[in-house]
C-alpha cells in the first residue's frame, strides 16, 4: 500500500530549528512536496525535492533520501507566524499526491 | 507566480440545497484539476481527478451523482454539490498542477461549505 508518515505534533521555541521528518512508502515516486496550511485555510507550496540532497529557501529546507524513503523539512529562526501544519506529500507517477496526515507545528515564545 | 481561484470562499445553506465551487486556473493551463475535502483536524482526502474534455476520475466511496464534476476549459474546473446534506458540511480545495511534469499542485483558498 501507500503510506507516508509524519509526526502528528512538534513544538519549538521561537528563534530556534526545527525538523519534520517525513518517511514514505508509494508505489511510484515522482517528487515529495511540503506545504505549508495554517488552520482553516488551503495549503501553500513550500518546497519540491526530486533529487536526493538539500533544497534551500530562506528560513525553510528540504532534504530527500530516495533510497530511505526519507524527506525532512527544517525551519529556521523560527517565528510565531510559522506555527501551522506542515503536509509531506509524494507525487507517486501519477499526477496524484499521496499526503502525510500532517504536523502540527507549535512555536513558543 | 501561478495563482489559482476558487470561488466562493463560504457557503452556508439549507439541507436539499445545491451547491456549484468553480476552481480557475488564472495564468495557466490545466488539463487535470483535483478536488479534496479535509473535516477539521484531518488531512486532505483526494475525492476526484478532473479532466479537461472527460470524465472526471472518482476515488472509492465518493458517490458520482452527488459530486458532479465539470472540467468545461483547461482554465475552469466546477464541482456541484447536488442535494446537500448536514454530513456535506466540509473544507473543499481545489488544486491544479502546473508546468510540464504537472507539479507542483498549486491550491485555490479552499470552500467552507456548511449545511443547516
Amino acid at each position: 500500500g501507500q503510506n507516508i508518515d509524519q509526526p502528528t505534533e512538534m513544538t519549538a521555541t521561537e528563534g530556534a530549528i526545527v525538523q519534520i521528518n517525513c518517511t514514505y512508502q508509494t508505489s511510484g515516486f515522482n517528487g515529495l512536496f511540503w506545504y505549508q496550511q495554517h488552520a482553516g485555510e488551503a495549503p501553500t507550496f513550500l518546497s519540491y525535492n526530486v533529487l536526493d540532497g538539500l533544497e534551500e529557501k530562506g528560513r525553510f529546507s528540504s532534504f530527500l533520501s530516495r533510497s530511505k524513503g526519507y524527506s525532512y523539512l527544517l525551519l529556521k529562526e523560527l517565528q510565531m507566524k510559522d506555527s501551522a501544519s506542515y503536509l509531506c506529500a509524494v507525487n507517486d507517477g501519477n499526477y496524484q499526491l499521496i499526503w502525510g496526515a500532517g504536523t502540527k507545528l507549535i512555536i513558543k515564545p | 507566480g501561478a495563482v489559482v481561484s476558487q470561488h466562493p470562499s463560504r457557503v452556508i445553506c439549507k439541507s436539499g440545497t445545491s451547491v456549484k465551487i468553480e476552481c480557475r486556473s488564472l495564468d495557466f493551463q490545466a488539463t487535470t484539476m483535483f478536488w479534496y475535502r479535509q473535516f477539521p483536524k484531518q488531512s486532505l482526502m483526494l475525492m476526484a481527478t478532473s479532466n479537461e474534455g472527460s470524465k472526471a476520475t472518482y476515488e472509492q466511496g465518493v458517490e458520482k451523482d452527488k459530486f458532479l464534476i465539470n472540467h468545461a476549459s483547461l482554465t475552469l474546473s466546477t464541482l456541484t454539490v447536488t442535494s446537500a446534506h448536514p454530513e456535506d458540511s466540509s473544507f473543499y480545495i481545489c488544486s491544479a498542477p502546473e508546468g510540464r511534469d504537472h507539479q507542483p499542485q498549486h491550491f485555490g483558498d479552499g470552500t467552507r461549505l456548511s449545511i443547516l
